[in-house]
Order: structure tokens, then sequence, then C-alpha cells
């Protein structure tokens, strides 16, 4: 089956800089790569995906890029704000017979401190 | 994006008893929602993928007696815990799959029993 890490667990970056959260996966025939945003007690919330046939999408402050070849893809915030933080996870969709089974990463903890 | 609820938000219950939780696709219909199971400060756990019409496939060590699934539309699947004991306290989570990939999560069900 599929696995899906993720680093780092935790990060703390200053307001205004930049956070990047990598993810690899082993099975090259997942094909469509979600991040959801976590923020406590609540839960998960879609805020970007990419398909296999795209190396990148940006959406105004987030960004991921896919390295197919690699298997790994990554989420990167700019300018990051204090209500960025939360836990942002990781997902690998592979197609099955019975539907798509999706493969979760560990989730990274992120600090945006003010 | 899409909406699904979750209800009720939270609940207490004593030991014993049983504790049923619902989940809405609000604004599409999903032929498939999945049951996740949170512990804190952790990744999700698959408990179940629930296809409507059809019966819900569990997750290894998932009991299907403790844990009753049932998705009787294309907008509803309900988690049912049945006879809960202080170790099934914990956060769940549905999500609900919009066309073949996109999955949507609701805003989780904190249950305490006492």
């Amino acid at each position: 089956g599929e696995n899906v890490e993720q680093h780092p667990s935790t990060l703390s970056v200053q307001e205004g800089d930049s956070a990047v959260i990598k993810c690899t996966y082993s099975d090259s025939a997942s094909n469509y790569f979600p991040w959801y945003k976590q923020e406590l007690g609540k839960g998960p919330q879609l805020i970007i995906d990419i398909r296999s046939n795209v190396g990148e999408k940006k959406d105004q402050r987030i960004a991921v890029t896919l390295n197919k070849t690699a298997k790994h893809f990554s989420l990167h915030i700019t300018e990051t704000q204090p209500e960025d933080s939360a836990v942002y996870f990781c997902a690998a969709s592979l197609p099955r017979n019975t539907g798509n089974q999706f493969y979760f990463g560990t989730g990274t903890s992120l600090t945006v401190i003010p | 994006g899409a909406v699904v609820s979750q209800h009720p938000s939270r609940v207490i219950c004593k030991s014993g008893t049983s504790v049923k939780i619902e989940c809405r696709s609000l604004d599409f219909q999903a032929t498939t929602m999945f049951w996740y199971r949170q512990f804190p400060k952790q990744s999700l756990m698959l408990m179940a993928t629930s296809n409507e019409g059809s019966k819900a496939t569990y997750e290894q060590g998932v009991e299907k007696d403790k844990f009753l699934i049932n998705h009787a539309s294309l907008t509803l699947s309900t988690l049912t815990v049945t006879s809960a004991h202080p170790e099934d306290s914990s956060f769940y989570i549905c999500s609900a799959v919009q066309g073949q990939e996109t999955q949507y999560f609701g805003p989780g069900t904190r249950l305490l029993v006492l």
C-alpha cells in the first residue's frame, strides 16, 4: 500500500516569513494530493490540492509543488500570519477498484510568531 | 468549497449507552463517506469507508459491531458507538467525497464517555 511521510512535525516561523512543509509518498500510482489545515478542536479544512498531471499550483499565499519522479510534494506558505498557525496534513490518494483510498501524513504543527 | 456537517458537535454520555453521530453533505451528493478517529496531537485514523447502499468497509482492528455505520442516502451517513466505554472517548470526524477524489471533512464530534 501507500506510505506518506511528512516533515517537519513542528515548525515555528516569524510573522511574514515563509513556511515549507514536505511530504513523500511511496506508490507511483497515487494521483491526487490534497493539503488540509486543522485548527484546534475543528475538522480538517481543504486548503489546496494538486493532481499528478500538474507540477505546481498557487492560490494567493499558498502554493503546492509536486515532483512525480522523486515522489514528493510540498506546501509553501508565504507572508505567514498568526492565523496560519494550525496543524497541516498532507495526503495522497490512490485509485482502487472500490474507490480512491486516502493516506495521510502525520501532520505538521505550524506556529507563526507575531 | 463543499460543506459537510456533523451532529452533535460534542456529547457526554454514561458508560454502556449508545451514541449516534450524523454526517451530512449539505450541497453535494457523496457516494463515499469516511469515518475517522483522532487522538490528541495525532493524525487521522481511518475507521471505515461508508458507501451509499452497501455495507461499510472497516479497517483492521475496528470492531464493526461496536461502531455501526449506516449510509442510507447520498447525503447522510451515521456512526453509532454502541455500549460506549471511557476508552471510546475521542474526536470523531467524518468526510464526504465529492466526485471521484475531493474529500471534505466535517467539523468533528467530541465524545466523552463517563
